[in-house]
């Protein structure tokens, strides 16, 4: 079935990393994102992965992706205040166009 | 237009009444895509049209669901008798269709429905 899974939340220290993780379960998706989601606002296409691929970086994002396991990381980079949102991880199973998105991840970012 | 927009931005309603929602994508792009998003959770799809026809409609709960895209471009999500469990965030996204790549999906900011 399809069905992607994430912490709920994140506290984190500005000026720190953090890593949000996510489980998918569709081997058969060939892209997997991430978005993110500001307080009454639509989401931001943050970054993408192509299902071949180990690893992507794009500034302070790096993404993981473990294949096998059908795990994924977004990992920020000296995370600021203004990262506090709430980051959805999502995949296409059989590559076509829909969307399956996990509940997402608020991620809090303290002083 | 600069990116997707939703008219209206907030709809409420009473139980058993009508409601349109609209959509006008970003100029150009073949695919748009209507998903609900219901407090805490994360989108869930409704339904994907490519050009005029719906691709793909498997996410549309019930027949009391509908969307149209008569012309290719700007789209409306129609819910009959509404009921208290369709108050959600409906987000429209649109892409360019482009077959072979990841056709990213642009979401515009939402349309929140309160059925009362």
């Amino acid at each position: 079935g399809e069905d992607v899974e994430q912490s709920l939340f994140l506290s984190v220290r500005e000026g720190d990393s953090s890593v949000i993780n996510c489980t998918y379960t569709d081997s058969s998706s060939t892209y997997l994102y991430w978005y993110k989601q500001e307080p009454g606002a639509g989401l931001q296409l943050l970054t993408y992965i192509f299902s071949n691929m180990d690893m992507k970086q794009d500034q302070r994002l790096t993404v993981l992706l473990n294949k096998k396991d059908k795990h994924l990381s977004l990992r920020i980079a000296d995370t600021q205040t203004g990262d506090s949102a709430i980051y959805f991880c999502a995949e296409n199973p059989g590559g076509y166009n829909k969307l399956i998105f996990g509940a997402g991840t608020r991620l809090a970012v303290h002083p | 237009g600069a990116g997707v927009s939703q008219t209206p931005s907030n709809k409420v309603t009473e139980k058993g009444k009508y409601v349109e929602l609209r959509c006008d994508p970003i100029s150009g792009h073949t695919a748009l895509y209507w998903y609900r998003q219901s407090l805490g959770q994360g989108p869930e799809f409704l339904i994907y049209f490519q050009g005029t026809g719906a691709a793909d409609d498997s996410g549309l709960p019930n027949d009391r669901f509908f969307a149209v895209r008569p012309e290719g471009s700007v789209s409306t999500l129609k819910i009959q008798r509404t009921e208290r469990g369709d108050s959600a965030v409906y987000l429209c996204a649109s892409s360019p269709g482009l077959a072979g790549t990841t056709d990213t999906q642009y979401f515009g900011p939402g349309t929140r429905l309160t059925v009362l």
